[in-house]
């Protein structure tokens, strides 16, 4: 069952522009949320969390946003830069210790 | 600081062999979870180790079996390989319950 979603399955972007990621979920326990980069060849590397507590979290050109009634969360990329180019996960966790993924959105930045 | 290592790199076998994977965590790290990453899919949690015990695990047979180790290294085994086990198979290692998970860079498993 998948319970943490992402449409998207690929998002072309200018670079200098904003980039707007789109995660949905379907399990209301979840109370911690999580975005990881995924270049080619490593791992996932985590970028951003935020609490269920919170409607809001930013780091650096980073915000992550996260709407509960709609079990909806996004990330906010400004400035696009090409280094951001890579496969964007969601993940989602509540008190069982594994991470829920969804299947990824891959961002390309045009120069 | 060493991150999370993890061998062989690629791996190639075939239908009904056995697999042994290996991970070293993070230093410091005490916990360490398992994820299969299809094609086209996000990782899915096959099991945890905590104090090397399985703390927890997700929807995968028995076939899937793990082990940790009292420096905290762990190895994943797979038994009867089907050609569907073929995936990128992340290791990740955490502090004790702690959220944030650090991944390496995984072993990409074929079965022919």
């Amino acid at each position: 069952d998948q319970q943490v979603k992402q449409n998207s399955p690929s998002l072309s972007v200018q670079e200098g522009r904003i980039s707007i990621l789109n995660c949905d979920y379907t399990n209301s326990m979840f109370d911690y949320f999580l975005w990881y980069k995924k270049y080619p060849a490593e791992g996932p590397t985590f970028l951003i969390s935020i609490s269920s507590i919170k409607d809001k979290n930013e780091d650096g050109r980073f915000t992550v946003f996260l709407n509960k009634s709609a079990k909806h969360l996004s990330l906010h990329i400004v400035p696009s830069q090409p280094g951001d180019s890579a496969v964007y996960f969601c993940a989602a966790q509540y008190n069982d210790y594994k991470l829920s993924f969804g299947a990824g959105t891959t961002v390309t930045v045009r120069a | 600081d060493a991150g999370v290592t993890q061998s062989p790199t690629h791996l190639i076998k075939t239908r009904g062999q056995q697999v042994t994977l290996r991970c070293s965590p993070k230093s410091g790290h005490d916990t360490v979870s398992w994820y299969q990453q299809a094609l086209g899919q996000g990782p899915q949690f096959i099991f945890q180790y905590y104090e090397e015990e399985e703390r927890q695990r997700g929807n995968f047979p028995d076939r899937f079996s793990g082990h940790q180790f009292p420096n905290y290294s762990s190895e994943l085994n797979v038994n009867a390989l089907l050609l569907g086990d073929s995936a990128l198979y992340l290791c990740a290692s955490s502090l004790g319950s702690a959220f944030e998970q650090f991944f390496g860079p995984g072993t990409r498993l074929t079965v022919l």
